[in-house]
């Protein structure tokens, strides 16, 4: 199946910092996903992209997807105790099917 | 709206039995998912559906069976549970049809123990 590579796996950082992460993929993709998971709950999507290139914010989130549509990052600035929980990516292909990075634990501290 | 509804929330099997897990959704989405999600791991999707009466497999389909009989529900079985099913399953929805209003959402999540 379609592998998404996330980076980094988890991160430990202070309130106020911002933070990096992003997907990679080894084929194109159409759209790209961004999404939050808090513990026991499902995922909430946060950003979603549709064009190469596309750079996209929500509030302190700000999400882009790749010239080359293999890559997309997320950026959440002056991070807060709430910004806790797992980052996903997502991609879509071809068809109606999405494929997701293993997460990344972000963890804050105040 | 309630968005995406899952039932149960929990539940322990002993290897060998069966159960079925419901979902719901009320955003008259036509297309829906059940992934699994284990430790350390993304989100693998087990069958999907079209529309109401469709179902395809996804990357790990085996153990499990799905229906599709209402738009709004999407219905995972397992037949014979294994240890191995222990996991934590999520169903989702999108609208379907153009790709621009194709984004999932997700239910809160069944946390499925195979003893």
């Amino acid at each position: 199946g379609q592998q998404l590579n996330q980076s980094p796996q988890s991160m430990f950082i202070q309130e106020g910092e911002d933070v990096s992460m992003n997907c990679t993929s080894s084929s194109i993709f159409n759209t790209w996903l961004w999404y939050k998971q808090d513990p026991g709950e499902g995922p909430v999507l946060l950003i979603a992209l549709y064009k190469a290139g596309e750079l996209t914010s929500n509030g302190r989130l700000t999400a882009q997807f790749g010239i080359t549509r293999k890559d997309s990052f997320l950026n959440i600035s002056a991070s807060i105790p709430s910004d806790v929980g797992i980052y996903f990516c997502a991609g879509q292909y071809n068809f109606n099917k999405f494929y997701f990075g293993s997460g990344t634990k972000l963890n804050v501290k105040p | 709206n309630a968005g995406v509804t899952q039932t149960p929330k929990f539940r322990v099997l002993k290897t060998g039995q069966s159960m079925t897990l419901l979902c719901a959704q009320d955003m008259n989405h036509e297309y829906m998912y059940w992934y699994r999600q284990d430790p350390g791991m993304g989100l693998r999707l087990i069958h999907y559906s079209v529309g109401e009466g469709t179902t395809a497999k996804g990357e790990v389909p085996d153990g499990y069976n799905v229906s599709r009989l209402k738009k709004q529900n999407f219905l995972l079985g397992l037949e014979s549970a294994a240890p191995s099913q222990t996991s934590v399953y999520f169903c989702a929805s999108s609208y379907g049809g153009l790709i621009v209003y194709n984004e999932q959402f997700f239910g809160p999540g069944t946390r499925l123990t195979v003893l």
